[in-house]
């Protein structure tokens, strides 16, 4: 069974600029949702998307969105980027249910010059 | 809100033990899960706390007190691979909210 798979692996943006990152999750699997990793912050929530539906967001500015389409892939999109949205965004799968274990995908490394 | 604490760093010789604190308030609670996640690398699951009680799964057990808050993640006869973050997180609804991460270091 493939694993959650993220593109890009890796992404140079300028200051201003929007960026859009995809994940596919595990086969089979409803749940998306998505987190900023950086050294000072650790792993932060961003939002969960249940069948193309938003169930959880946490405390980012409105410049951070996501969507999900039927078949469970899903995408985030940051607009007008800062230098501190340099992180590394990770993606995780799960079937849907509260109490289950996250799969994670390698993360796309952002930079924003 | 959510307050995740574990420690920033831990050294330890292999083959010892180790043993990583994670104390947490939060405002909902469905779980605590650890993960380990090596440099560059996707963090991958190690153990779930749902009920009170200490889980084992060969070198790595994991304890739960919900009256207290506190969970540990005790790493047995490590070995030079367990050198790696380690993550507690705490799971509310949908969301999993994490700590900032305990480094291992494992000597020889």
């Amino acid at each position: 069974k493939a694993g959650v798979t993220q593109t890009p692996r890796y992404l140079i943006k300028t200051r201003g600029q929007q960026v859009t990152l995809s994940c596919s999750p595990i086969s089979g699997h409803r749940s998306v949702s998505w987190y900023q990793q950086t050294p000072g912050q650790g792993l932060q929530f961003l939002f969960e998307y249940f069948s193309e539906t938003q169930r959880n967001k946490g405390n980012f500015p409105g410049r951070f969105s996501g969507r999900q389409f039927s078949n469970s892939r899903s995408e985030m999109n940051v607009s007008t980027l800062e230098l501190g949205d340099s992180a590394l965004y990770l993606c995780a799968s799960t079937q849907g249910i509260t109490n289950e274990k996250l799969f994670f995908g390698s993360g796309t490394q952002l930079s924003v010059l | 809100g959510q307050n995740i604490d574990q420690p920033t760093e831990m050294t330890a010789t292999e083959g010892a033990i180790v043993q990583i604190n994670c104390t947490y308030q939060t405002s909902g609670f469905n779980g605590l899960f650890w993960y380990q996640q090596h440099a560059g690398e996707a963090p991958t699951f190690l153990s779930y706390n749902v009920l009170d009680g200490l889980e084992e799964k060969g070198r790595f057990s994991s304890f739960l007190s919900r009256s207290k808050g506190y969970s540990y993640l005790l790493l047995k006869e490590l070995q030079m691979k367990d050198s790696a973050s380690y993550l507690c997180a705490v799971r509310n609804d949908y969301k999993l909210s994490f700590g900032a991460g305990t480094t291992v270091t494992v000597r020889a």
